[in-house]
């Protein structure tokens, strides 16, 4: 199975921060990668699919790039509704793989 | 208006079996994969199974092989989840989650809201 190591874990930042997560994916996937936010108690909700497309409805202040094994997540002005945990996910063969998660705190 | 509702879970004994189902709305649902995914108490999320819109592929997680069947009744827009042999270690939250097109494509962007599914004595 494709491991998916996503870093980091945790991090603090503001209100305006540039936030930025990384996963890397053990063997090359293609651009076969969403990202995922998931709020307490809530389905997660995706952001962005195939690395770099915005789904509709997402801020642009979202945004996805990397191809093969590394992957980027940034948002470029975190807000306070963005706090929340984020997940990538490899699309690019069975069984699919999550990275670990990465939770966004207020700092 | 796409809509997925998950159904079925409960608390349930070790060794035991349960049926999850999720009902699909707003979609023609023969046309699209489906995925079930868990995630246990305070931890990060899990794929656990595919199948394809005509039910004849299908996909499970390592952890569950042997011991989850997942099916479809595109009759009747739902997907099932048979777990049996269950384990302490199965119990999570179990979405399901609707794919962008066929078992290639992305687990994509529509998810249903759950159903805890506890397995304890």
């Amino acid at each position: 199975a494709i491991q998916m190591t996503q870093s980091p874990s945790s991090l603090s930042a503001s209100v305006g921060d540039r936030v930025t997560i990384t996963c890397r994916a053990s063997q090359v996937i293609r651009n076969d990668l969403g990202w995922y936010q998931q709020k307490p108690g809530k389905a997660p909700k995706l952001l962005i699919y195939a690395a770099s497309s915005l789904q509709s409805g997402v801020p642009s202040r979202f945004s996805g790039s990397g191809s093969g094994t590394d992957f980027t997540l940034t948002i470029s002005s975190l807000q306070p509704e963005d706090f929340a945990t984020y997940y990538c996910l490899q699309d690019y063969n069975y069984p699919r793989t999550f990275g670990q998660g990465t939770k966004v705190e207020i700092k | 208006e796409v809509q997925l509702v998950e159904s079925g879970g409960g608390l349930v004994q070790p060794g035991g079996s349960l049926r999850l189902s999720c009902a699909a709305s707003g979609f023609t649902f023969s046309s699209y994969a489906m995925s079930w995914v868990r995630q246990a108490p305070g931890e990060g999320l899990e794929w656990v199974s595919a199948i394809s819109g005509s039910g004849t592929g299908t996909y499970y997680a390592d952890s569950v092989k042997g011991r989850f069947t997942i099916s479809r009744d595109n009759s009747k827009n739902t997907l099932y989840l048979q777990m049996n042999s269950l384990r302490a270690e199965d119990t999570a939250v179990y979405y399901c989650a609707k794919h962008n097109t066929g078992t290639s494509s992305g687990v994509g962007g529509y998810w249903g809201q759950g159903t805890l599914v506890t397995v304890s004595s």
